[in-house]
């Protein structure tokens, strides 16, 4: 299996464009986390899907974030305007049914915005 | 809420050295816990969960911890530190508040270096 894959690998933009992270989970798990992580504040879940549908997004930061997985083997995370401190390293994570199993994480996106 | 609270940022050990993590949690409910290892410029990988079974946890390369719920604490051991062990670790818990949703929080991470 080639585990959970995000693109692009790197990101810089600049202030107030549009960003939109990508991510392919584990074929047969139905459900995807993003999760974003900072020097100041470690690794933060933004939002959690279970078959495609969001169940909690109540880490999604403000207006500017929004997610969706239109289906069990795509999920974008969009920022839109970025700003500054937006930047930060976004994970995309999958698990086979939920919350309590195992979470395997992509590599990342690192995410620059000037 | 719960929390998560690794002590120390960083731990710097001799290869051959016993490497000892530490995790402590705040949780009313029983959790699930687990230990993440990140290398540089990759994403967590799982070394090993807790999940009310045994409360000595073996994992991969070697890893253990031990779940002591009257000190509520998780920590990584590993007896012989090896150069490849060097990456960062993160502990986390998941658990739920009440609600029919768990989350997973992850501490804040400690760094291990190995040196020769």
């Amino acid at each position: 299996d080639a585990g959970v894959i995000q693109s692009p690998r790197h990101e810089v933009t600049e202030m107030g464009q549009e960003v939109t992270l990508r991510c392919k989970p584990i074929s047969g798990h139905n459900s995807l986390f993003w999760y974003r992580q900072t020097m100041m504040r470690g690794l933060e879940l933004l939002i959690y899907f279970n078959n495609n549908v969001p169940i909690d997004d109540s880490g999604m930061p403000e207006d500017r974030f929004s997610a969706k997985m239109p289906n069990a083997s795509f999920s974008t995370l969009k920022i839109q305007p970025s700003e500054p401190r937006d930047s930060a390293v976004y994970f995309c994570a999958s698990s086979l049914t939920g919350y309590t199993d195992t979470q395997y994480f992509g590599p990342g996106t690192r995410l620059t915005v000037l | 809420a719960q929390s998560v609270t690794q002590l120390g940022s960083h731990v710097s050990v001799s290869e051959g050295a016993l490497v000892l993590l530490r995790c402590n949690y705040s949780s009313s409910v029983p959790p699930y816990l687990f230990w993440y290892v990140q290398y540089p410029n990759q994403g967590l990988q799982l070394l090993l969960k807790y999940t009310s079974a045994a409360t000595l946890v073996k994992g991969i390369n070697g890893f253990e911890a031990e779940f002591k719920k009257s000190e509520t604490s998780f920590h990584l051991t590993k007896p012989s530190a090896h150069m490849s062990d060097a990456a960062e670790y993160f502990c986390a818990v998941m658990s739920n508040s009440g609600g029919s949703n768990y989350k997973l929080t992850f501490g804040k991470g400690t760094l291990l270096t190995v040196n020769p």
